[in-house]
């Protein structure tokens, strides 16, 4: 099976402007989970998708916000870009949930200038 | 809420030399994961320890999860460059909904 795949691999952004990232999970897997992830404060997670639908939700500001589609491909939005919203973002997918091993994608890189 | 630390923050070791990681929650955990990320990589699942005092190996790993199920441990024999990299626990939340929390992770350089 193919791995988890986002995209783009690399974004550079300006404060204040918004961004778009994509996941596709492994076929199959019906829950995808995003986290940012920076070396001070480690892995964080954001949200969790399943079936279409925000099941979990992480301590994230209102400007972090995503959703999924029919065919379980995910996206997150980040409105309103802050420099400390550099980080890596990490979608992960799982069958049935987030309590699950998690079947981590190669992250999307994020620089806010 | 619910912690997840980690220690050492970083650990350095000659090649050859036994490596260990510890994990400790502030919270009863059903379950505990580990991972690991190469540099310039993603975490990769490793392995899930369910019941209470369980130990299981991978080859040179050892992983242990404690008898109250608030701590566990993850032990490397005899290091190779290979082994290099960031190693996570993580921890479903308690309180009904499932957010996982991950340690800060043990970074572990290898001097060959």
């Amino acid at each position: 099976k193919a791995g988890v795949t986002q995209t783009p691999r690399y974004l550079i952004k300006t404060r204040g402007q918004q961004v778009t990232l994509s996941c596709s999970p492994i076929s199959g897997h019906r829950s995808v989970s995003w986290y940012q992830q920076t070396p001070g404060q480690g892995l964080q997670f954001l949200f969790e998708y399943f079936s279409e639908t925000q099941r979990n939700k992480g301590n994230f500001p209102g400007r972090f916000s995503g959703r999924q589609f029919s065919n379980s491909r995910s996206e997150m939005n980040v409105s309103t870009l802050e420099l400390g919203d550099s980080a890596l973002y990490l979608c992960a997918s799982t069958t049935r949930g987030a309590g699950e091993t998690q079947y981590f994608g190669p992250g999307t890189r994020l620089l806010v200038l | 809420g619910q912690q997840v630390m980690q220690i050492p923050q970083y650990q350095h070791v000659q090649e050859g030399e036994d490596f260990t990681t510890y994990c400790n929650s502030s919270t009863t955990l059903s379950n505990i994961q580990w991972y690991k990320q190469r540099p310039g990589g993603h975490p990769v699942f490793l392995i899930q320890l369910v019941k209470s005092g369980e130990v299981k190996k991978q080859k040179r790993l050892t992983f242990q999860f404690g008898e109250a199920k608030k701590n566990s441990s993850l032990h490397i024999t005899a290091t190779q460059t290979t082994d290099v990299g960031t190693y996570f626990c993580a921890g479903p939340s308690s309180g009904g909904s499932y957010i996982p929390t991950f340690g800060r992770g043990t970074s572990l350089i290898v001097h060959p």
